[in-house]
């Protein structure tokens, strides 16, 4: 089955430091990939996507290419800020037809906890 | 606008009471879910609604029980709940036909203890 793998955390940085969370997947077809951020007490925040090899997603200074000759999506900032601390997911999806309808069933990662510092 | 609202926001009951928690989107999606969180962990899938029709149910216990009354909420009713129910139970939309990726959007999700 699909499965979705990210870097084992948690992840501690100083604000202005790079920060990078690998995730690789593992699924049949090509799926939608995305990143998910939840803040602490808070629902999942859509990040960003991409739904196509090569495809860069960008989104409040954070970028992910989908990279299917890797099956990798990494999360990429050049400068964080302690505001960005919280839980990352990486995601894929996959579409099912029924009846002429559609809906998507994502797959998460295990989410990696980031913690910036000033 | 990309707001999924959840009510309440918190909740704590008791194994014997009967309450249901709310959920709502305007953004036109006629494919809507419910997801399970514990603590430090992903969100599980528990139901799937398309075209307000059950499309997925993922072998959830029948004290959880959904119900979708029309294109733009969703409730979850809940009753003789066991404490290990206890949870941040996600709601969230997605558009159900014609889109290119079907990204799904979540509410801020409803803290549910059970005593």
């Amino acid at each position: 089955g699909d499965s979705v793998t990210q870097m084992e955390g948690p992840v501690t940085l100083s604000e202005e430091a790079f920060l990078t969370i690998n995730c690789t997947y593992t699924a049949t077809g090509y799926p939608s990939l995305f990143w998910y951020v939840q803040y602490p007490g808070e629902g999942l925040q859509l990040l960003l996507k991409a739904t196509k090899a090569d495809d860069k997603g960008s989104n409040k200074g954070f970028e992910a290419t989908y990279r299917k000759e890797t099956t990798s999506f990494h999360l990429e900032k050049g400068s964080v800020q302690v505001s960005d601390s919280a839980v990352y997911f990486c995601a894929l999806i996959k579409i099912f037809n029924a009846g002429g309808t559609s809906y998507g069933k994502l797959t998460f990662g295990q989410g990696t906890i980031l913690t910036v510092h000033p | 606008d990309t707001e999924v609202t959840q009510t309440p926001k918190h909740l704590v009951m008791g194994m014997t009471n009967k309450k249901s928690l709310k959920c709502e989107q305007h953004m036109g999606h006629r494919a809507m879910y419910w997801y399970k969180q514990k603590a430090k962990k992903p969100p599980e899938l528990m139901f799937v609604y398309s075209y307000e029709k059950l499309s997925i149910n993922e072998s959830v216990p029948s004290r959880f029980s959904p119900e979708c009354p029309n294109s733009s909420l969703l409730n979850l009713h809940l009753h003789a709940l066991q404490p290990e129910d206890s949870a941040l139970y996600l709601c969230a939309s997605s558009p159900a036909s014609g889109a290119s990726s079907y990204e799904q959007y979540f509410g801020p999700g409803t803290r549910l203890t059970v005593t």
